[in-house]
């Protein structure tokens, strides 16, 4: 199993502003994937990046893999209320094996 | 297509009694997995399979029984509910072969025991 870790453990901006959330991990990967939480709901998948793959894009969202620092960054930009919620990181192996998840970057954006 | 469906919504149950949340998902996905988060906190793993009658333990097993008879369902049992097991529970389901495959989570069973 792999497991990221998520940091900071929590993030306030104003509406507009940019965040950025980071995640790292402890051995070799082959795919890291970031998933949101909204208060009260299942997680959501938003995106996932592939070890050969250093930068990676989804609408205003942005993610880096540096792999050589086992970390991943996630970028939400010109952010709004709705990106209120929590983010987690978790990554895989080669083959298939059980999901565990960091403890997550709870972000607040303020209007 | 109704994705992940997870019964009750809510449940407040007494010390000792035992009770089963159903998880059912129409994807045909392989993988279903159990998470328990309780307030403030991530996800933690109770128990997963791979496919039907493959179950395997994950991060906090304990007090938890769990079973694969179909492809679609994956139960979870209480046996004997403890207070330390309220928490929101929640099911995933994804298919297999590729690590780098999306979760899709079910929006969860809200658990109190007295």
């Amino acid at each position: 199993s792999q497991q990221g870790e998520e940091d900071p453990q929590a993030l306030s901006i104003q509406e507009g502003e940019n965040a950025t959330m980071n995640c790292s991990y402890k051995t070799s990967i082959n795919n890291l994937q970031w998933y949101r939480q909204n208060s009260g709901r299942g997680l959501v998948h938003l995106i996932l990046i592939r070890s050969n793959e250093r930068e990676k894009h989804s609408g205003r969202l942005r993610v880096t893999l540096d792999t050589s620092k086992k970390s991943s960054s996630l970028l939400i930009t010109a952010s709004r209320a709705a990106d209120t919620a929590s983010y987690f990181c978790t990554s895989g192996g080669t083959s298939y094996d059980k999901v565990i998840f960091g403890p997550g970057t709870s972000l607040s954006v303020i209007p | 297509n109704a994705g992940v469906t997870q019964t009750p919504k809510f449940q407040v149950l007494k010390t000792g009694q035992s009770m089963t949340l159903q998880c059912a998902q129409d994807m045909n996905h392989e993988y279903m997995s159990w998470y328990r988060q309780d307030p403030g906190m991530g996800l933690r793993l109770i128990h997963y399979s791979v496919g039907a009658g493959i179950t395997d333990q994950g991060e906090v097993p304990n007090g938890y029984n769990v079973s694969r008879s179909t492809t679609e369902d994956f139960p979870l049992r209480l046996l004997s509910a403890a207070p330390s097991q309220t928490s929101v529970y929640f099911c995933a389901s994804s298919f297999t072969g590729d690590s780098g495959i999306a979760q899709h989570f079910g929006d969860g069973t809200r658990l109190s025991i007295l």
